[in-house]
């Protein structure tokens, strides 16, 4: 079936470093990816998403490309802020289908 | 314009009983999905519900049940409660027809189990 794995946590930087969170994923056909992001007590927000293959997803500075001949869709920022404090969730959907397949999820702590 | 509301935010049961958790769709949305999130973990699909019918499931037993409202919201009915229902339950709705894969999600349901 299919499946998303990502890099364990938490992970820790200081303001203004660069951050790469991988992911990587199994799936049947071709899936939309997508990173969301879970702030304390609140919901999953979309980040970003990526619908096919060599497309880039960008939100917010944050941005991933899917690549399909590594089967990854790493989530990078140039410069982190305090305020990008969360835990980042990888996600892909098949096509038509509301179910949603989530990585484990990624900590991250920035602090100033 | 509200997003999704769900309802009670949280809430403590003991094994072997019944809870019911509810859900309003973003409005305009006609699409209403549940996941199940365990504590340090992704969520995980539950169902998904459409003009009022189960659209699509996930691996979860019987135990759990939904059902639709002509105005959209939605309820998630979990029976025989275990320890191991203990999550944040999270509701997610969309507009069938816009791209099924784009989700907004509510901030949540937490269920404690004793």
């Amino acid at each position: 079936g299919d499946s998303v794995t990502q890099m364990e946590g938490p992970v820790t930087l200081s303001e203004e470093a660069f951050l790469t969170i991988n992911c990587t994923y199994t799936a049947t056909g071709y899936p939309s990816l997508f990173w969301y992001v879970q702030y304390p007590g609140e919901g999953l927000q979309l980040l970003l998403k990526a619908t096919k293959a060599d497309d880039k997803g960008s939100n917010k500075g944050f941005e991933a490309t899917y690549r399909k001949e590594t089967t990854s869709f790493h989530l990078e920022k140039g410069s982190v802020q305090v305020s990008d404090s969360a835990v980042y969730f990888c996600a892909l959907g098949g096509a038509g289908s509301y179910q949603l397949t989530f990585g484990k999820g990624t900590k991250l702590s920035v602090i100033p | 314009d509200a997003g999704v509301t769900q309802s009670p935010t949280h809430l403590i049961k003991t094994r072997g009983q019944q809870v019911t958790l509810r859900c309003s769709p973003k409005s305009g949305h006609d699409t209403v999905s549940w996941y199940q999130q365990a504590l340090g973990q992704g969520p995980q699909f539950i169902f998904q519900y459409y003009e009022e019918e189960e659209r699509q499931r996930g691996n979860f037993p019987d135990r759990f049940s939904g059902h639709q409202f002509p105005n959209y919201s939605s309820e998630l009915n979990v029976n025989a409660l275990l320890l191991g229902d203990s999550a944040l339950y999270l509701c997610a709705s969309s507009l069938v027809g816009t791209g099924a894969n784009v989700l907004t999600f509510g901030a949540g349901s937490r269920l404690t189990v004793l």
